[in-house]
């Protein structure tokens, strides 16, 4: 009964580095879905995938790339990280793009230095 | 983990007491709310929803009340337990948009012995 799953949980990067979220869904969902977390803030949503194949952005995709690797998995890459990439990432997904639950992974806590 | 909820309304209650965690939404034309808890190092977890054309849903020991007139939801929680503690966050979306979905700040639900 995974869910979503994302790895890594914690990474700590310096400033310039790339690397890539990993997230894994098992529900066979259509849509997936990545925010961040900030302190004071609502999540924001980064990029988001409605089907296999397609990618979109949403409200703060600058700084990063998204592949929809398959209908499972969707991964966040930040070519060359900053300090204000500093966060809490959140890998999600939905059964479709229309009013449904949106599940959510655990969390991967980025710090950039 | 600990840097998400940092400055947030906090809502202290009695264990067995009932709790009334509120939110204001912004977009008269949202017609899909939802509630999300969301433990200290973890992803938010679904609670219930309700669409705009209800105005009462009842889960299993939770309630939310939408009042559209004044753009206003709240979570009930009855005879809470020290389980509940968490930050509780409202969403508010249009059906047919999930990649629209505004998530609110959230309240720090603090339980009192």
């Amino acid at each position: 009964n995974a869910g979503v799953t994302q790895t890594p949980k914690f990474q700590v990067l310096k400033t310039g580095q790339s690397m890539t979220l990993q997230c894994a869904q098992d529900m066979n969902h259509n849509s997936m879905y990545w925010y961040r977390q900030d302190p004071g803030m609502g999540l924001r949503l980064i990029y988001y995938s409605a089907s296999e194949g397609t990618t979109d952005k949403g409200e703060v995709p600058n700084g990063y790339n998204v592949s929809r690797l398959n209908k499972r998995e969707f991964s966040l890459r930040l070519e060359s990280a900053a300090p204000s990439q500093t966060s809490v990432y959140f890998c999600a997904s939905s059964r479709s793009r229309s009013g449904n639950t949106i599940y959510f992974g655990e969390g991967s806590w980025l710090t950039v230095v | 983990g600990e840097s998400v909820g940092l400055h947030l309304p906090t809502l202290s209650v009695q264990e067995g007491d009932n709790s009334i965690i509120n939110c204001a939404y912004s977009n008269s034309a949202s017609d899909y709310f939802i509630w999300y808890k969301q433990e200290s190092g973890k992803g938010p977890q679904f609670i219930i929803d309700i669409r705009s054309n209800m105005d009462k849903r009842q889960g299993q020991r939770v309630t939310v009340l939408l009042n559209k007139t004044v753009k206003h939801l709240s979570l009930q929680i009855a005879a809470t337990q020290p389980g509940d503690s968490a930050v509780y966050f409202c969403a508010e979306s249009l059906m047919n948009r999930d990649d629209k979905i505004i998530f609110g700040k959230g309240t720090r639900l603090h339980i009192l012995p």
